[in-house]
Parts: C-alpha cells; sequence; structure tokens
C-alpha cells in the first residue's frame, strides 16, 4: 500500500541554518503531495502542497518540490527562526478516497 | 479564519467506558474525518463522512466506533467500550471540496483521551 517516510528527529539546528527534512514516499498512482506542521499545543495545519510531478509548493519559507523520478517531497528553508519550532508532517492523498497517508512526523528544535 | 473546534481537549475515562468526542467543524464544509495519533505513532485515518453517512473507513474503525452528525454543526466519535489502546490524541478535520478541494483538510486541535 502507499507510506510515507520521513526523517527521524529531532532535528535540532541554531536559528538561521538551512534546513532540509527528508520525505520519500511509494505510492500507485499519482499522489497529491503535503506538509503539515504541528506547533506545540496546537493542531495540525496545512503547510504547503503539491498536486503534481515538479510542482513546488511554498509558504512561509518553506519549499518543497514534488520529485516523481525519486519519489520525494523535501520540506526545505533557507533560515529558521526560533517560532519554526514544530513537528513536521509529511502526508500524501490517495485522490480515489482522499485518504491522508501521513509519516510519522520529524520534531525540528530551533535554539536562538 | 474559521476554524475547526474539538471537545474536551484532554478526556480521562476507564476502560470500558464510552466515550463522546465532539467536533465542531466549519460551517459550510461538507466533508468530515476522524484522525487519531497514539503518541509516538503516525497519525491514522479512521473515517471519513459526507451526506449523512460514512464514505470511508479504515480498519481501526471497528464496531466499537460511530459517527455521527446530530445536528448541523457537530460532528461526534463514539467509543463504545474504551480500551487502554484507544489512549491517543483524536483529531477531527473538515473540507470543503467546492472551495478548496477534498485535498485540503482543515484540522481542529485534537482530544487527547486517556483510558485507564
Amino acid at each position: 500500500g502507499d507510506s510515507v517516510t520521513q526523517m527521524e528527529g529531532p532535528v535540532t539546528l541554531s536559528e538561521e541554518a538551512f534546513l532540509t527534512i527528508n520525505c520519500t514516499y511509494t505510492a500507485t498512482g499519482y499522489p497529491s503531495l503535503f506538509w503539515y506542521v504541528q506547533y506545540p499545543g496546537e493542531g495540525l495545519q496545512l503547510l504547503l502542497k503539491a498536486t503534481k510531478a515538479d510542482d513546488k509548493g511554498s509558504n512561509k519559507g518553506f519549499e518543497a518540490t514534488y520529485r516523481k523520478e525519486t519519489t520525494s517531497f523535501h520540506l526545505e528553508k533557507g533560515s529558521v527562526q526560533v517560532s519554526d519550532s514544530a513537528v513536521y508532517f509529511c502526508a500524501l492523498s490517495d485522490r480515489s478516497n482522499y485518504q491522508l497517508i501521513w509519516g510519522a512526523g520529524t520534531k525540528l528544535i530551533i535554539k536562538p | 479564519e474559521p476554524e475547526v473546534t474539538q471537545t474536551p481537549s484532554h478526556q480521562v475515562t476507564q476502560m470500558g467506558q464510552e466515550v463522546i468526542l465532539r467536533c465542531v467543524p466549519i460551517s459550510n464544509h461538507l466533508y468530515f474525518y476522524w484522525y487519531r495519533q497514539i503518541l509516538g505513532q503516525k497519525v491514522e485515518f479512521l473515517v471519513s463522512f459526507y451526506n449523512n453517512e460514512i464514505s470511508e473507513k479504515s480498519e481501526i474503525f471497528d464496531d466499537q466506533f460511530s459517527v455521527e452528525r446530530p445536528d448541523g454543526s457537530n460532528f461526534t466519535l463514539k467509543i463504545r467500550s474504551t480500551k487502554l489502546e484507544d489512549s491517543a490524541m483524536y483529531f477531527c478535520a473538515s473540507s470543503d471540496p467546492l472551495r478548496d478541494s477534498n485535498e485540503k483538510l482543515f484540522f481542529g486541535s485534537g482530544t487527547q483521551l486517556s483510558v485507564l
């Protein structure tokens, strides 16, 4: 079945560092890909998404490109802030039933 | 911005008791969902609901679980006889396919269920 694999956390970086959180997927068909973020004490929020190969999703300085050839959707940010500390989830959507398949989540800790 | 609200934020119950988790989806949304996240594990799909009936459900969603939209605003998840392994964070979500497509889900902040 479809699945999503994320790099394990926690990932600890200093403020203004470059961030990459790896995400790869397996899927039949052509899923949409998402990054969700969960800030401490809050629910899940959609961060960005991409619906087809080579699409780049972006929001709040974060970017991810849908790479069909490598089945990847890595999350990047050029300069992280303390306020980016959260758990980040990669997910894919099977368009036949719109269920979201989730990665395990990666906790990001940004130190001042 | 409109949001999905869930109550209570934390529910503690004894094994074998019934619990009802409540959600108020965004008012003009048409699809409703329940997901859960056991501590340290992945978020798992439980059920989706459209037009007053279940449209999809996972293997987790067995006879102990039920969902209901008792009025025009609430969407509830009932667990009839809780087990220890039901302890998890339960997330409600809703979507509006006419505006955002079903792929954009809006999540509530979750209900942490602890079964003792």
